[in-house]
């Protein structure tokens, strides 16, 4: 059973707002992610971390900002928010599978995000 | 990364035997197929991966063709609990330095019904 946890589960702000989605996860994996989904569409990967203070943007553009300070956490931050970024984001952190460096990858729950 | 096609949904009744497609013609001697799901309001997770033979875990069986330009997920006997989005991945060989990065297509939607 994976441990990765992520806060808050549904988020509902006005527009221009800062806000953090945080992600934690309990498996001292180095490999973190971040993806966004939007409702009955694909997963799009938009952040990813190799481990502390190394981090990279995805295949999608996105106006977000990630860090990682520690091995546990990866949050994401949005300076101002807008309702394009109503979304739903999920994380996810991966661990070596053996052989050819196969990782299986862990997702949490998703935060679903409104912005109005 | 090369490219994999699913049918977008499929039906089964319960208890019954489900196969999942996918089709991916374009794959390279060093790409593994994964498949993920993705149960309703959750994240996707790990359901099984191969990269020649055919596979068996508790969750399900891969069956993989001999030229592998397709594959197919088996669910021995599905249940309610299966029903989700079923997704079909390509990986290459890991590469050091690089994440493991997903490539999440469409999926196929799977309806379980009783």
């Amino acid at each position: 059973e994976a441990d990765i946890y992520q806060t808050p589960r549904y988020l509902v702000i006005g527009t221009g707002k800062k806000i953090t989605l945080e992600c934690s996860q309990t498996m001292g994996h180095d490999k973190m992610y971040w993806y966004q989904q939007d409702p009955g569409m694909e997963l799009h990967l938009i952040h990813y971390s190799y481990g502390v203070n190394s981090t990279e943007k995805g295949d999608l553009s996105s106006e977000s900002t990630v860090s990682r300070i520690r091995t546990e956490h990866f949050p994401l931050t949005l300076e101002s928010a807008r309702p394009s970024h109503t979304s739903q984001y999920l994380c996810a952190s991966s661990e070596y599978m053996g052989a050819r460096g196969q990782e299986t990858q862990y997702f949490g729950p998703g935060t679903r995000l409104l912005v109005l | 990364d090369a490219k994999t096609t699913q049918p977008n949904s499929m039906e089964s009744n319960e208890e019954e035997p489900v196969h999942l497609p996918c089709n991916h013609s374009t794959i390279s001697g060093t790409d593994y197929i994964h498949w993920y799901r993705q149960l309703p309001s959750q994240g996707p997770e790990y359901v099984i991966h191969g990269l020649t033979s055919n596979v068996n875990n508790r969750m399900a069986s891969l069956a993989i063709a001999e030229d592998r330009k397709s594959s197919t997920l088996i669910l021995h006997r599905a249940t309610l609990r299966d029903a989700a989005v079923y997704y079909c991945i390509l990986r290459r060989f890991w590469v050091t330095g690089t994440a493991s990065k997903l490539t999440f297509g469409t999926g196929t939607r799977l309806q379980v019904t009783l």
